[in-house]
Formats: C-alpha cells, structure tokens, sequence
C-alpha cells in the first residue's frame, strides 16, 4: 500500500457507542492531521500531530479523543457522539513542519444515529 | 485566527472556457497558499501552491495569482475540460505553522 490509507471507509454508530477510526501513512512523513469535511462548509481542521506530539487541538469537542502512537498511524477514538458528528473524516500527513503539501486519505464516511 | 472565503460557492462554465475561483484571507501574516481539488468521491489533491514571495504562478493550464496588498488570491483555470469538473478549495496558513485553513470550496462543473 503507498500513501495515506483509512479504514474503515463507512461507519454507522449510535450515540452510544465506541468506535474508532484509523489512519496509516506510507508515505515518511512526520506530521499527521484529522480533518472534518461537512456538506457545503470548509474543511476543518480537528488535530495535528508532529513527530508523534500534538501540536493543535483546534476547540475539538472531548468526545473526539486522537491518539498518534508513531509517525506512521494516526487514530481518532469516538464516544457518545452526536448526529451533527456525522461527516466525512479526513487523514491526512506531511512532511516536515513548515507548510508542505498536504496527502490526504480517502475519507471515513461517519453516519451517527 | 485564519479566516478564509472563497467565491463563487458554484461555477459553471462552456468547455474551454476560462474559469476563476477568488479567495481572501485575514491574517496577513499568511504567507502560504495552496489550492486542492476534490473530485467527486476522491480525496482532495494539491495542484498548485504558491509562497508570498511571488506574486503568480502558472502550471500549464492553471494559474494561481496573490495580491498581498488586498489579501486576496485566485485560481484561474483556462480551457477548461469535462475533467476539470471538481470541487476547488483555497487555503492560507502562516510560514510558521502546519495549520492550514481551508474556504468553503467551489464546486465547478465543465459543460461539454
């Protein structure tokens, strides 16, 4: 697999329930970001990690909890979330911290019931 | 913070015709701006970027304009194809940060 892959691709949840989205890049990149892409709004940026650090939280509600155990995998754990939560979740990563071109993932497609 | 628009919200346009999508940003120490192009059901790609110290630069077809001045920055898009047909987004981030913030996006659809 080359570049940045996510699964799983579709997600149906209740609010009840715990689940989690995974990233992984081929790429060698060092920084690692989540995305929120909703109908007709900007995308938004959520997290970004730096060599495995967080470096941004952009006011991102604590039922979205990230974790970046290296600077090949990227995960956003989910709980108790709303219908609003519903989107489509972008990975994505680059290389170094100055901006570089951002590689994006395909997407998980989150539907909250 | 960063607050980017972006205009039009939808462009229509003959093909081969010229195609333009502004945006304008707030903070002027934003020095970074790239454009992404997300075709329909794919992830949003770059296809052009440009740095404050330049004010144009063009790749084939495309062409990215910066007015530091104004704040505001264009993607022009000529002879425009049926696969031309996406949505577009600009986005603006500071030189020394990774925290890119992206317009709404402009959904562009090529009649053949």
């Amino acid at each position: 697999e080359t570049g940045v892959t996510q699964t799983p691709r579709h997600l149906v949840m209740g609010m009840t329930n715990k689940k989690s989205l995974k990233c992984e890049q081929h790429l060698g990149h060092n920084a690692m970001y989540w995305y929120k892409q909703s109908a007709k709004k900007p995308l938004e940026l959520m997290f970004v990690y730096n060599f495995k650090e967080q470096t941004e939280n952009n006011s991102v509600p604590s039922r979205f909890s990230p974790e970046c155990p290296n600077s090949s995998h990227l995960f956003l754990h989910l709980h108790t979330l709303q219908p609003e939560d519903s989107a489509l979740y972008l990975c994505a990563s680059s290389q170094g911290v100055k901006p570089r071109e951002l590689f994006f993932g395909e997407g998980s497609r989150l539907t909250v019931l | 913070g960063e607050n980017v628009e972006q205009h039009p919200s939808t462009l229509s346009v003959q093909e081969g015709d010229s195609a333009v999508i502004k945006c304008t940003y707030s903070d002027s120490a934003s020095n970074y701006f790239p454009w992404y192009k997300q075709e329909l059901g794919k992830r949003p790609q770059l296809i052009i970027d440009i740095r404050s110290n330049v004010g144009e630069k063009k790749d084939q077809r495309i062409a990215v304009t910066l007015n530091k001045t104004a704040k505001h920055f264009s993607l022009h898009i000529t002879e425009t194809q049926p696969e031309d047909s996406a949505v577009y987004f600009c986005a603006a981030t500071p030189e020394y940060g990774n925290k890119l913030v992206f317009g709404a996006g402009t959904i562009l659809r090529v009649k053949s």
